[in-house]
């Protein structure tokens, strides 16, 4: 079945740098990689997603690519407040018309002001 | 729009008990799905539900079940509750079955003594 790798699992920035998170998936027939951010005591929230046909989205400060020959896509935000710290998960679908995400261990991000 | 509600947000349960979470999509959504949070298993998927109906599920053994009703609301039940069963339980509602954005409620913290 579908695994969702996801690295690191912390990271630690300075106010105002890039992070930069990564996932890998192993099955071939995923076509859709959204990510999520998830507060203490909160649901997870759907910040941005990338479907198989495109290979890099931005929305604002926040940007995913996708590498479909590789199996891997990568969580990029540039000029982080400390607003940014949170949980962020990665996830894959199983491809077809199954809805379940399959998602990764998920990344503590901590923005130091 | 309001978001995806669930009740109650904390549920504490004996051993050898049963419990029942309810969701409400949003408005418009008739797909639901629902997902268990663990700090060493993650999020794991649970099972899916559209217009009524079971569409997909996930590893877990035949205590968790659950159901939609007509105007989409949800509802999963755990019978025979296990320590290990507590968790945070997370329902995901989304326009469509299979692959679409799905929007997370708040979720249920289920803790079994």
């Amino acid at each position: 079945g579908e695994n969702v790798e996801q690295h690191p699992s912390t990271l630690s920035v300075q106010e105002g740098d890039s992070a930069v998170i990564k996932c890998t998936y192993s099955d071939s027939a995923s076509n859709y990689f959204p990510w999520y951010k998830q507060e203490l005591g909160k649901g997870p929230q759907l910040i941005i997603d990338i479907r198989s046909n495109v290979g890099e989205k931005k929305d604002q400060r926040i940007a995913v690519t996708l590498n479909k020959t590789a199996k891997h896509f990568s969580l990029h935000i540039t000029e982080t407040q400390p607003e940014d710290s949170a949980v962020y998960f990665c996830a894959a679908d199983l491809g077809g018309s199954q809805g379940n995400l399959i998602f990764g261990k998920g990344t503590k991000l901590s923005v130091k002001p | 729009k309001a978001g995806v509600t669930q009740t109650p947000r904390y549920l504490i349960k004996t051993r050898g008990q049963q419990v029942t979470l309810s969701c409400s999509p949003i408005s418009g959504h008739r797909s639901v799905s629902w997902y268990q949070q663990t700090p060493g298993q993650g999020l794991q998927f649970l099972f899916e539900y559209f217009s009524e109906t079971q569409r997909n599920k996930g590893n877990f053994p035949g205590r968790f079940s659950g159901r939609q009703f007509s105007n989409s609301r949800s509802e999963m039940n755990v019978s025979t509750l296990e320590l290990g069963d507590s968790a945070l339980y997370l329902c995901a509602s989304s326009f469509q079955q299979g692959t679409g954005e799905q929007y997370f409620g708040p979720g249920t913290r289920l803790t079994v003594t």
